[in-house]
Formats: structure tokens, sequence, C-alpha cells
């Protein structure tokens, strides 16, 4: 079983549609959760540390549900810049600063 | 004002080769990784070196050598490059602790022929 695992999709929703991905991880000793995201042919750059009771930024809502060990994204009045790839993130076994990066969903917004 | 650079952006080289890639963090960030994102864009994690010191040495063919002479560099020397070395590599850098992520380098992209 691979330790953080994403659908890949392509999701493909509607400007200003609410889209929502989900995200497992098998390392339950995990403690470090963060969603970024990857533009095509560009570096992955850090959209939100996820923390255990839930947070907001703006149209981006995370959660983390250790019992079910998933964390999720909601995407909020989608905008067609939002179109990327987001790549869910937990620290792996045995290192605690090893960031273990999921495959990543790919999301088109379109207009 | 770049805060993780690596150098050279595009690199093409032919098989059995040896290349480096330099990375340089501006941050002040005491660990310093190397990710390499292949074909399928998976992010694997190669190395990491905390304040000079590896940390973490991923199941890599020993033919890749990290080097890191001061905590604001990270270069990765490969010898005898290979077709399926040809790959995405990114350098990223953090602060210990929670809630730092890692900066990513914006990359090199090696293709070996």
């Amino acid at each position: 079983r691979k330790e953080v695992e994403q659908d890949p999709g392509p999701f493909n929703v509607p400007e200003g549609a609410t889209v929502a991905f989900n995200c497992t991880y098998s390392n339950s000793a995990s403690q470090s959760f963060f969603w970024y995201r990857q533009d095509c042919r560009k570096e992955p750059k850090l959209l939100m540390s996820v923390y255990s009771s839930g947070n907001e930024d703006g149209r981006f809502t995370a959660q983390l549900n250790r019992a079910s060990q998933y964390i999720s994204l909601l995407i909020r009045d989608s905008k067609l810049s939002d179109s990327a790839t987001y790549l869910c993130v937990a620290n792996g076994e045995n290192y605690g600063q090893n960031f273990v990066f999921g495959p990543g969903t790919r999301l088109s917004v379109l207009p | 004002d770049t805060a993780v650079s690596q150098t050279p952006k595009y690199l093409v080289t032919q098989m059995g080769n040896d290349k480096s890639i330099k990375c340089e963090q501006n941050l002040g960030h005491d660990t310093m990784y190397w990710y390499k994102q292949d074909s399928k864009k998976f992010l694997k994690i190669m190395f990491s070196y905390n304040n000079k010191e590896l940390i973490i040495n991923e199941t890599v063919p020993n033919r890749f050598s990290p080097k890191s002479p001061d905590k604001a560099h990270l270069n990765l020397h490969i010898n005898s490059l290979e077709l399926g070395d040809s790959a995405v590599y990114f350098c990223a850098s953090s602060q210990i602790g929670w809630p730092y992520g890692y900066t990513f380098g914006s990359g090199t992209r090696l293709t070996v022929v």
C-alpha cells in the first residue's frame, strides 16, 4: 500500500463550482500534513498546512480525520487559475521531516 | 530574491556521462532535500541533509552522491548516467518543526540520451 494515496482525477469542474479532494495516508504516526499545488512544469508550492482542528484560508478549507487517516481539501467558488495538480503530503515512516507526497489530483476549472 | 535556486534548469547529456546539479537556499533553513519527479509525476525523496549531515538516504543507486559544503548548499552529483535517470530533480529546504513545509527550487529537467 502506498504511503499517501489520492484519486489522480482529472476533476473537470465549471468556474464557480465547489470541488473536494480526499487523500489517505498509511502511517498512523504521521503528525504533519500539507496540501501543495503544482502547476504544469513548475515546482510544487505550499498551499496550506493542515491543522488537526481543520483550517480555512480564503476559498480553501482543509480537514484532517485522524481516525480514518484521511485529509481533505475543499475549494469553493473555483477560478480558472485554480487549475493545477494538488499534492497531499504527510510525514512518512521513520523520519519526522521526511515528507511523503501523494501522486496528486489534477483539477481543470473550465470557463 | 530567489529563495531556493537550482542550476542548471535543463540538462541534456549522453549515457555514461557524469553531471552535477547545484542548489542554494537563502532562507536560513537547516534542512535541505533532493526529490526526484519521474515521468509519472511521482515526487520521491532521495536525500535529506540537516546542517550538513546526511539524515535520509532512500534507496537510490550509489551513482548519486549528494554533497553539502555548508547548510545553505546541497549539490547532487550523478555518475555514469543512465536513460532511467531522466526526470525532474527538485531541491527543497525547510525549517524543522510544524507547520513548516518545504520551499522548492524550480527544478532541473535532466534528459539522458
